[in-house]
């Protein structure tokens, strides 16, 4: 079965320290993979996505297709980064199902 | 460009009785679809639609229909509401098919208590 799996639902990181989601996945072919965030009375969004390969408020995601891993880092954490995330995926050209994992509450301690 | 609209942004049912929860967008996108976020749980989606006319299910279905007759709106019906469908529900919308396009939208969600 196709399954996103985000080991921790909360995470407290000091600012300034590194932060790093975990997500891994099961999945049959290659699937797409994003990262999606929530902030505080806000709607969900698009952080970033694996096909784009870019950086966006500081947060990259690298695809390890050996360990089935898309982690999202960021070196420095702001305390604007405290929010929902949410890990995803799909397969590009079928039934655009998107499967999210469970999520993980990210703070930042000032 | 209003994008994923959804309403209510609130709504308090008895338990047995029926409502709908309207999303409709304004990008011409093929795909859209229903999740519901509940603690603990992430988003499990409920229903989607690849184009006009056609619906399959999704991981929670019970309980919930949906159509789609327009390419634009995509409701959700709840049939007789349970304590159990309380939660918060999303609709998203996507172009799919293309990876560069299958970014989904969301709406603000609809807070649904049963009672």
């Amino acid at each position: 079965a196709q399954r996103v799996t985000q080991p921790e639902k909360l995470l407290s990181v000091f600012k300034g320290a590194p932060v790093e989601l975990k997500c891994n996945y099961s999945y049959s072919g290659s699937p797409e993979l994003f990262w999606y965030v929530q902030y505080s009375r806000q709607r969900l969004q698009l952080l970033l996505r694996h096909i784009s390969r870019e950086s966006i408020k500081g947060f990259t995601a690298d695809l390890n297709k050996g360990e089935t891993s898309f982690h999202l880092k960021k070196p420095f954490a702001q305390e604007e980064d405290s929010a929902m995330y949410y890990c995803a995926a799909l397969v590009p050209f079928g039934n655009e199902k998107l499967t999210f994992g469970t999520g993980t509450r990210l703070t930042i301690i000032p | 460009n209003a994008g994923v609209t959804q309403t209510p942004k609130f709504q308090v049912l008895k338990t047995g009785q029926s409502m709908t929860l309207q999303c409709a967008q304004d990008m011409n996108h093929e795909y859209m679809s229903w999740y519901r976020q509940d603690p603990g749980m992430g988003l499990r989606l409920i229903h989607y639609s690849v184009g006009a006319g056609i619906t399959d299910q999704g991981e929670v279905p019970n309980g919930y229909n949906v159509s789609r007759s327009t390419t634009e709106d995509f409701p959700l019906r709840l049939l007789s509401a349970a304590p159990s469908q309380t939660s918060v529900y999303f609709c998203a919308s996507s172009y799919g098919g293309f990876p560069e396009n299958t970014e989904a939208f969301f709406g603000q969600g609809t807070r649904l208590t049963v009672v």
